[in-house]
């Protein structure tokens, strides 16, 4: 298997542009988690999905965010506007219901 | 409220052991383990679960005291390649949102 796929690696934009970064999960896994990373505040979860539905969606810092999971293996998280505090490198998990997650190799995002 | 993680850096020589700790000021029904090598993504390590359940990698073992709110994991003869950064994130409930240490930095010396 590929494992957990996440486009872009790397992507600097400007503060106010929009952004949205994408996970294929791996085949046949039922959730799909989307991660925050950063020195200050380690890694955050944002939201969750179990077979393509949102079950926690506490963790999103605010209004600017969304992500949605059109089908099961494929997930977007956007954000729009987007500032400079947003950046952080973005990690894509997904798992079975062993809990182990496998974590994609994540989005470097930078906002100027 | 996020775990505590103890130490935040430890510097071993290749064949030492190394204990990591993680509280937590909540009840917790798991705890799983994870190591991040720079630059890369977190790994699975380990889970272990309220009532003693504990699945995990073959080399590595650790313990969870349900009434303490901890986990220590154990590093014996270490390697290598276990140098990264170890986090553990917990759960108080049987769900899958996980709340992370900020981890402890392992450097492994030949």
């Amino acid at each position: 298997d590929a494992g957990v796929i996440q486009s872009p690696r790397h992507e600097v934009t400007e503060m106010g542009q929009e952004v949205t970064l994408r996970c294929k999960p791996i085949s046949g896994h039922d959730y799909l988690f989307w991660y925050r990373q950063t020195m200050m505040r380690g890694l955050e979860l944002l939201i969750y999905f179990n077979n393509n539905v949102p079950i926690d969606d506490s963790g999103m810092p605010e209004d600017r965010f969304s992500a949605k999971m059109p089908n099961a293996s494929f997930s977007t998280l956007k954000i729009q506007p987007s500032e400079p505090r947003d950046s952080a490198v973005y990690f894509c998990a997904s798992s079975l219901l062993d809990h182990e997650q496998y974590f994609g190799p994540g989005t470097r995002l930078t906002v100027t | 409220q996020q775990p505590v993680q103890s130490p935040q850096a430890v510097i071993l020589r290749e064949g030492e052991d190394a204990v990591i700790n993680c509280s937590s000021s909540k009840a917790l029904y798991s705890v799983h383990w994870y190591r991040q090598k720079h630059g890369e993504a977190p790994v699975f390590l380990m889970i272990l679960l309220k009532g003693g359940e504990q699945k995990g990698h073959e080399k590595i073992s650790a313990s969870f005291n349900e009434k303490k709110q901890q986990s220590s994991l154990y590093l014996t003869a270490s390697q290598l390649s276990y140098s990264g950064t170890y986090f553990c994130g917990t759960s108080a409930g049987n769900n899958r949102k996980l709340i992370w240490g900020l981890g402890t930095s392992l450097a492994v010396n030949p």
